[in-house]
């Protein structure tokens, strides 16, 4: 079974570009979510979806940071514009649909920097 | 609001001896607790998810405990190898969705 994949694995962009983020979840995962770490902090939630609606998006940082998951599938996490704050590693997890009982699995990550 | 602390930040021992990983959070309401390893520049690897109304859970040579009342989980690691090196983190679930983690604990197993 094929894990949870990001894509790309790097990404480096100028101040004031977008970039688009992309995670496959675990195929049959109701759940899905985003998470990041910036340089020197700990990993902290982004939003969550079940299928396709967003259940929290209480970690957005802001309004240049947008969240998709179409069909309930792929979901695809947008910056624009890019910030030198927004530089760091963005992951991907899902889990099944007895969400709070169930381990997250977490992709291999995005690394993002903005110069 | 939940904190997750871990301590030491950073560890070494050598190989064969066990390791003892330490995780605190301030608020004992969680659904459950969850340890990863994360190796340098790769993702998170789950090693052990505790539920709420578990003591413990074990896994090969990890063995993690959990004590909700007083905000404690502990990862055992026996008999570690240089392959044990890397940094292991704890994530606790106290609302829907959202795990919250500590710093973590860079681990170095000489050999």
């Amino acid at each position: 079974e094929a894990g949870v994949t990001q894509f790309p694995s790097h990404s480096v962009i100028e101040k004031g570009q977008t970039v688009t983020l992309r995670c496959d979840p675990i195929s049959g995962h109701d759940n899905l979510y985003w998470y990041r770490r910036v340089m020197g902090k700990e990993i902290k939630f982004l939003l969550h979806f079940v299928k396709e609606s967003k259940q929290d998006e209480s970690g957005m940082p802001n309004n240049r940071f947008l969240a998709e998951r179409t069909g309930g599938t792929y979901s695809t996490l947008k910056v624009q514009p890019a910030e030198l704050e927004d530089s760091g590693v963005y992951f991907c997890a899902s889990s099944q649909w007895r969400e709070r009982y169930n381990e997250q699995f977490f992709g291999p990550g995005t690394r993002l920097t903005v110069l | 609001k939940q904190e997750v602390t871990q301590i030491p930040a950073a560890l070494s021992v050598p190989e064969g001896e066990n390791l003892v990983l330490n995780c605190s959070f301030t608020d004992s309401a969680i659904y459950n607790l969850q340890w990863f390893r994360q190796d340098p520049g790769k993702g998170l690897t789950s090693l052990l998810l505790i539920q709420s109304s578990q003591r413990e859970q074990t896994s090969g040579r990890l063995n993690a405990s959990l004590d909700k009342s007083s905000g404690r989980s502990t990862l055992y690691i026996a008999a570690s190898q240089p392959g044990d090196s890397a940094t292991y983190l704890c994530a606790v679930r106290s609302s829907w969705g959202k795990l919250q983690f500590g710093a973590g604990t860079q681990v170095v197993v000489t050999p």
